[in-house]
């Protein structure tokens, strides 16, 4: 397997209160993603990383932000958890949007 | 930007037979088409993928087909074995654009 380690891997939490996920990898791939995984809705893209500093949003972004200060790690913050966070989270990394992605274990964060 | 389809959302076979899974993207551009396996609790893995200069690929009994004209492509899983049964997601990029993923297939394989 990849080197790709999701931390941590089950969290609940309080509505209202901030929650980070981190994303490390030792692989020194360019790229990184958070995508959200409910039923139904596949993988949905929260926002990604294509250098240190660099980062975009992606389809779902609304309540979450990103930092990625150094290579191998990408930050996930819920600023203020609501219900409907509540889901299963991959990280992902590849060097270029055209070759595999690895993905990570997934966090499965539930807020109450 | 791109765009993704997957069709069906579910699909049930019985054992032995073939399974289709059928995906749209809406960027001619996209030059890249993976297919991931998502086991039951486990992370997305990739299976096979494909490159828009090659209409086909096969890998033992799995398959994929490209038709960039009609901006389709299809995973072909042949002699479906128990093993088979789990979620799959198509994808497609172009060069370093970001990955974007169908909405996902979970196929069951009927003992």
């Amino acid at each position: 397997d990849a080197g790709i380690t999701q931390s941590p891997r089950h969290k609940v939490t309080e509505t209202g209160t901030p929650v980070t996920l981190r994303c490390h990898q030792t692989e020194n791939h360019r790229y990184m993603y958070w995508y959200r995984q409910d039923p139904g809705h596949g993988l949905r893209l929260i926002h990604y990383s294509y250098g240190v500093k660099d980062t975009d949003k992606g389809e779902v972004s609304d309540g979450y932000s990103v930092s990625r200060s150094k290579t191998e790690d990408f930050l996930l913050t819920l600023e203020s958890a609501t219900s409907s966070q509540t889901s299963v989270y991959f990280c992902a990394i590849n060097n270029r949007g055209d070759t595999e992605a690895f993905f990570g274990q997934g966090t499965r964060l539930t807020v109450v | 930007g791109e765009n993704v389809e997957q069709h069906p959302s579910t699909l049930s076979v019985q054992e032995g037979d073939s399974a289709v899974i059928k995906c749209t993207y809406s960027d001619s551009a996209s030059n890249y088409f993976p297919w991931y396996k998502q086991e039951l609790g486990k992370r997305p893995q990739l299976i096979i993928d494909i490159r828009s200069n090659v209409g086909e690929k096969k890998d033992q009994r799995i398959a994929v087909t490209l038709n960039k004209t009609a901006k389709h492509f299809s995973l072909h899983i042949t002699e479906t074995q128990p093993e088979d049964s789990a979620v799959y997601f198509c994808a497609a990029s172009f060069g370093n654009e970001k990955l974007t993923f169908g909405t996902g297939t979970r196929l069951t394989i009927i003992p």
